[in-house]
C-alpha cells in the first residue's frame, strides 16, 4: 500500500521560503508516476504547483514557476517543495500526491504564513 | 492557466441524481481523455473517484459516473445519498504538460 507523509514547518515568515518533504512509502519513485503537490488554502479549491519525475524533469503551474523548485531524493524515497517569497496568500494545506491520476495523497499539512 | 469552470454548488435530495459539470477549453479538458475527479469531506484529503473521464477505480461505488462532451466534463451521482454530500473537484491534463483543477463544488444532500 502506498502512503505519502508530508512534513516541515507549520509557519513561514513573510518574504521568507516555505519548505516541505514528502516521504513516499510502499512504492520506488522510480516509476511511470509523476509526484506532485497541490495546495489549499482555507475554504477555496486545489491548486496544482507542480511535479517531478524520477528523470528529475519538472513541471511548474506558470503562476508559482518563478518561486517553486520541486527536487527529489530517489535513493531516500522522497520528493520536496520549496516556494520563496512566500506572503499570505501562500497560507494553505499543502498535500503531494503520485500522478495521474491524483491518488494516493498525503494527509496535508497546514502552513501559515506570518510574522 | 486558467481554473477550470464547476458550479460553486448543487444540491439533490436522497434518491435523486445531479450532474456536476466541469468546462475547460480544448487545451485541457477539450482536447485529452484525462479528466478525474475528487471527493474531498471537511478536512480530509481528496480522494479520486473517477479518472481518465469516465474510469472507476475499485472500491467506488457504481453510482458515480463521468461523462465528456466537447471542453466540458461531467460527473453524475445517481441514488444520492447523504454520505455523498461533500466537495467534487475535476482535473484536467493540459497541452501544456501541466495540470489544472476546477474551482470545486460543494454537493448538498436534502
Amino acid at each position: 500500500q502506498v502512503q505519502l507523509q508530508e512534513s516541515g514547518p507549520g509557519l513561514v515568515k513573510p518574504s521568507g521560503t516555505l519548505s516541505l518533504t514528502c516521504a513516499v512509502s510502499g512504492a520506488s519513485m522510480i516509476s511511470t508516476y509523476w509526484w506532485s503537490w497541490v495546495r489549499q488554502p482555507p475554504g477555496k479549491g486545489l491548486e496544482w504547483i507542480g511535479e517531478v519525475y524520477h528523470t528529475e524533469s519538472t513541471n511548474y503551474n506558470p503562476s508559482l514557476k518563478s518561486r517553486v523548485t520541486i527536487s527529489l531524493d530517489k535513493s531516500n524515497n522522497l520528493f520536496s517543495l520549496k516556494l520563496n517569497s512566500v506572503t499570505a496568500a501562500d497560507t494553505a494545506v499543502y498535500y503531494c500526491a503520485r500522478v495521474p491520476p491524483f491518488d494516493p495523497w498525503g494527509q496535508g499539512i497546514l502552513v501559515t504564513v506570518s510574522s | 492557466q486558467s481554473a477550470l469552470t464547476q458550479p460553486a454548488s448543487v444540491s439533490g435530495s436522497l434518491g435523486q441524481s445531479i450532474t456536476i459539470s466541469c468546462t475547460g477549453t480544448s487545451n485541457d479538458v477539450g482536447g485529452y481523455n484525462y479528466v478525474s475527479w475528487y471527493q474531498q469531506y471537511p478536512g480530509k484529503a481528496p480522494k479520486v473517484i473517477m479518472h481518465d473521464v469516465s474510469h472507476r477505480p475499485s472500491g467506488v461505488s457504481d453510482r458515480f459516473s463521468g461523462s465528456k462532451s466537447g471542453n466540458t466534463a461531467s460527473l453524475t451521482i445517481s441514488g444520492l445519498q447523504a454520505e455523498d454530500e461533500a466537495h467534487y473537484h475535476c482535473m484536467s491534463y493540459t497541452s501544456s504538460s501541466r495540470r489544472v483543477f476546477g474551482g470545486g463544488t460543494k454537493l448538498t444532500v436534502l
